[in-house]
């Protein structure tokens, strides 16, 4: 069974703060997936990394894909209220393209 | 991105009682749909691989029989929870495969067995 585990696993921070989030496993995935869930309703798709050592940009957001593909950071800067939320990553082995979740991590940004 | 759509939002039913899920793909066809169930603060956990035409794959734990899928056409897929008792109180997410190595997620059912 693969696992991704994520850390931490919850984080609350004022606004305007840096934080990183973790996603690791022991599993090579072919891909690997970041989404962002509030309450209530489905994940939503942040981005896919694909290429080992890949770095994508959105907007604040920078997500990390390792060397190894077996790991994932997701950084955000300067941390609004607005990006409070459930964030999971979730990696594809490409088998029955079925996708792992990580535990996920309970960000709250203070205002 | 694509859109999936998932009906009811929200059901309360009595205890005993079967529940029908809908997860339709609207704008690309899916030939795989997912059906995952998350409890309260929790990540999702995958419960079955639902292929057109087919029939569906369950993880391991997951009662096939009291978790009905049913996947009749490439834009629809239904999980009906059958004699449905409290513990199968949850959140229902279904997602749907592009075939491009990513999934898009419906927006959801709170089933509440009372």
């Amino acid at each position: 069974t693969q696992l991704l585990e994520q850390s931490p696993q919850f984080l609350s921070i004022q606004e305007g703060e840096n934080l990183t989030v973790y996603c690791n496993s022991s599993s090579v995935f072919s891909s690997l997936q970041w989404y962002r869930q509030e309450p209530g309703e489905g994940p939503v798709l942040l981005v896919t990394v694909v290429t080992g050592g890949e770095v994508k940009k959105l907007k604040r957001l920078t997500f990390q894909f390792g060397d190894a593909r077996k790991d994932s950071s997701l950084h955000i800067t300067a941390a609004q209220p607005g990006d409070t939320g459930l964030y999971l990553c979730a990696g594809d082995s490409g088998s029955a393209r079925q996708l792992t979740f990580g535990s996920g991590t309970q960000l709250t940004v203070l205002p | 991105g694509a859109v999936v759509s998932q009906h009811p939002s929200r059901v309360i039913c009595k205890s005993g009682t079967s529940v029908k899920i809908e997860c339709r793909s609207l704008d690309f066809q899916a030939t795989t749909m997912f059906w995952y169930r998350q409890f309260p603060k929790q990540s999702l956990m995958l419960m079955a691989t639902s292929n057109e035409g087919s029939k569906a794959t369950y993880e391991q734990g997951v009662e096939k029989d009291k978790f009905l899928i049913n996947h009749a056409s490439l834009t629809l897929s239904t999980l009906t929870v059958t004699s449905a008792h409290p513990e199968d109180s949850s959140f229902y997410i279904c997602s749907a495969d592009t075939g491009i190595d990513t999934q898009y997620f419906g927006p959801g059912t709170r089933l509440t067995v009372l």
